[in-house]
């Protein structure tokens, strides 16, 4: 069985300064794949960022990207520069063998 | 352009009746997933198929059925068994790498279905 725990239910930062959301996991497997999505009012999913577990170096997307420790089992969102428009649910994801488990999510507050 | 639709945005039905809620996806993707989210919390998964005429149950099948007859339609019936049907469902595909890997590839979503029963 595979687990996803984002501890953090709810966060708040001001325009422009910077966040970090948090997100442990757990899997059995040795290979596997670790997502961002953000679920803004509009409900609608998108992906944020995307980890390869085999891949040491840690991903970026623009002002987002994630510290992977791969040894504590942990995945954590970084936001730069944060705008208004990150206002969003923050889901962690984890993709080993065949399921995508999701975390409990992050509701993010992006204040003017 | 390409992507998934979900149909309608908002559906209303009476308690005791079955309904079923539409997906269709244009992205030549061979996996697909319903998911359930209730306020306030992560999604749930109900069913995925990763290739046509198959498809396997997910944490919380019980009450829902599926068919996939086509690639691009993965169809979601919510019976009057399910106890609690009253959720937004989502519906999501991905590219499949291959039945002991298709894990590996991101999951693209639908505009989501809200399901009201009363």
């Amino acid at each position: 069985a595979q687990t996803v725990t984002q501890s953090q239910p709810e966060m708040s930062v001001q325009e422009a300064e910077t966040v970090t959301l948090s997100c442990t996991y757990d899997t059995s497997e040795n290979n596997y794949y670790l997502f961002w999505y953000k679920q803004p009012p509009s409900r609608q999913m998108i992906l944020v960022i995307r980890q390869e577990a085999y891949k040491q170096q840690n991903a970026t997307e623009n002002r987002f990207s994630v510290n992977f420790q791969k040894a504590a089992k942990s995945f954590s969102l970084k936001i730069s520069d944060s705008q208004l428009g990150d206002t969003a649910m923050y889901f962690c994801a984890l993709n080993a063998g065949n399921m995508l488990t999701f975390g409990g999510g992050t509701r993010l507050m992006v204040k003017p | 352009d390409g992507g998934i639709t979900q149909s309608p945005k908002y559906l209303f039905r009476k308690e005791g009746q079955n309904v079923t809620l539409s997906c269709e996806q244009n992205l030549n993707h061979d996996a697909m997933y319903w998911y359930r989210q209730d306020p306030g919390q992560g999604l749930r998964l109900i069913y995925y198929s990763q290739i046509v005429n198959d498809f396997q149950k997910g944490d919380i099948a019980e009450g829902y059925s599926v068919s996939r007859e086509k690639k691009e339609s993965f169809p979601l019936t919510v019976t009057s068994a399910q106890k609690n049907p009253t959720a937004f469902y989502l519906c999501a595909s991905s590219r499949n790498r291959g039945l002991s890997h298709f894990g590996s590839y991101e999951q693209y979503f639908g505009p989501g279905t809200r399901l009201t029963v009363t």
